[in-house]
């Protein structure tokens, strides 16, 4: 069965320093979106992409964060200048469609991203 | 998009089924209702879908009330590994309202 695999599993960095986090959607999907949560709260909305482009985002998504699809496959989740807020796990989705049917979101495992 | 009220907390028996109920009074004639779960901070996995009727799949029913101001999620054998915090999430699917808003949702132990 397809899934959505993100890489890396666990990310760790220091404070300021810049990271992408990676997403491999499933493969006919044009919808993809990230969600973060950070531990022991609730999974809370990112951004939505479709078309090379932001169709959705979050009070969350400030300028510090920047999505991309840099080729066929990958979708990446940057984050400019990490503070220690953002650690939390960061998931991946992707939905075939965001209407309609075949609109579920299929999410992957997550990257822990750890700021020290 | 329409809230929704789960128990925070619920135990079910290994084996037997478990009902798991969901309130969104406000819910519109557009919105769907959905289930997902997550497993010890795994990723959300969705189990079903439903606008007005009742679902069925591999994994679980999904029972809607006719004023659909309510539904219970129905895992009909419950075993251990179906110990996750289970969330009913009620959205309009469509352009430009897609996320989807997570609740603290309903934590679910299955007992041996």
């Amino acid at each position: 069965e397809p899934e959505v695999t993100q890489t890396p599993s666990h990310q760790v960095t220091q404070m300021g320093q810049e990271v992408i986090l990676r997403c491999v959607p499933i493969s006919n999907h044009l919808y993809f979106y990230w969600y973060r949560q950070i531990l022991g709260q609730k999974v809370e909305f990112l951004v939505s992409f479709y078309n090379n482009e932001i169709s959705e985002k979050s009070e969350i998504f400030d300028d510090q964060f920047s999505v991309e699809r840099p080729d066929g496959s990958n979708f990446t989740l940057k984050i400019r200048s990490t503070k220690l807020e953002d650690s939390a796990m960061y998931f991946c989705a992707s939905s075939e469609r965001a209407s309609g049917t075949r609109h579920t979101q299929y999410f992957g495992p997550g990257t822990r991203l750890t700021v020290l | 998009d329409a809230k929704t009220t789960q128990p925070t907390s619920m135990d079910c028996a290994e084996g037997r089924a478990a009902n798991l109920p969901c309130n969104h009074s406000t819910i519109s004639g557009n919105e769907y209702v959905y289930w997902y779960r997550q497993i010890h901070s795994q990723g959300p996995q969705y189990i079903i879908h439903g606008l007005k009727n009742n679902e069925t799949n591999e994994m679980a029913s999904l029972i809607i009330t006719e004023d659909r101001k309510s539904s219970t999620l129905i895992l009909p054998h419950a075993t251990l590994r179906d110990t996750a915090v289970y969330y009913c999430i009620v959205r309009v699917a469509a352009n430009g309202n897609n996320r989807l808003a997570f609740g603290k949702g309903n934590q679910v132990v299955v007992i041996p």
